[in-house]
């Protein structure tokens, strides 16, 4: 089945350190996207990207990053500079044109400890 | 991005039918109109999309006047099951990757 899987769930971070969190898709998809959502609220968007080996920041990029060396990749760094890094990260995709919609991953819980 | 608008929460009873509004007021002529559905701790569901009149799906219904300032999700006879938080999308079919924009949704309650 296609779809598109997040790793891990759950994530644990100490203060002052990096993490990555992983998305991978097999939907053939174009393009993917990284978005936030802190509790009670909606989802904002951090990074996405169109194509491969380019990417554009979101609403919220300071303090993350993103890299795209495959279709079916688009991992998320979450570094020491972001201050609230505690949250819910989504990973979506979509093709480009023609019929609209997002598949999202099912998400990863990051908790800084 | 066309912004929208949605009540921030409503409650019904089992087996009745929820309709849940959106006001769209700057939708562009390319613009399509999406829902996503969202349970906790888990990544937003597609459940349905139009451009205008109505659509129907095995889950829901969706209304779009001939303004396309507004749109109302139809879901028919709710269950527990479909307590959840909605969502109502606006953006443009083709081009560049669309950057959605996600408000804080409605957040629906069934009751027993």
């Amino acid at each position: 089945d296609g779809g598109i899987t997040q790793s891990p769930k759950y994530l644990f971070r100490k203060e002052g350190q990096n993490v990555t969190l992983s998305c991978e898709q097999n939907l053939n998809h174009d393009a993917m996207y990284w978005y936030r959502q802190d509790p009670g609220q909606g989802l904002r968007l951090i990074y996405y990207s169109q194509i491969v080996n380019d990417f554009q920041k979101g609403d919220i990029a300071e303090g993350y990053s993103v890299s795209r060396e495959k279709k079916e990749s688009f991992p998320l760094t979450v570094t020491s500079a972001q201050k609230n890094p505690t949250a819910f990260y989504l990973c979506a995709s979509s093709i480009l044109a023609g019929e609209y919609g997002y598949t999202f991953g099912s998400g990863t819980r990051l908790t800084v400890v | 991005l066309a912004k929208t608008t949605q009540p921030i929460s409503m409650d019904s009873y089992e087996g009745q039918e929820v309709n849940i509004t959106c006001s769209h007021n700057n939708i562009a002529t390319n613009d399509y109109i999406t829902w996503y559905q969202q349970f906790p701790s888990q990544g937003p569901r597609f459940i349905i999309q139009g451009y205008k009149t109505k659509v129907t799906n095995e889950v829901a219904s969706l209304f779009i006047p001939a303004d396309r300032k507004s749109s109302t999700l139809s879901l028919p006879r709710v269950s527990l099951s479909d307590t959840a938080v909605y969502y109502c999308l606006v953006g443009r079919v083709s081009g560049s990757a669309r950057q959605l924009t996600f408000g804080s949704g409605t957040q629906l309650t069934v009751l027993p």
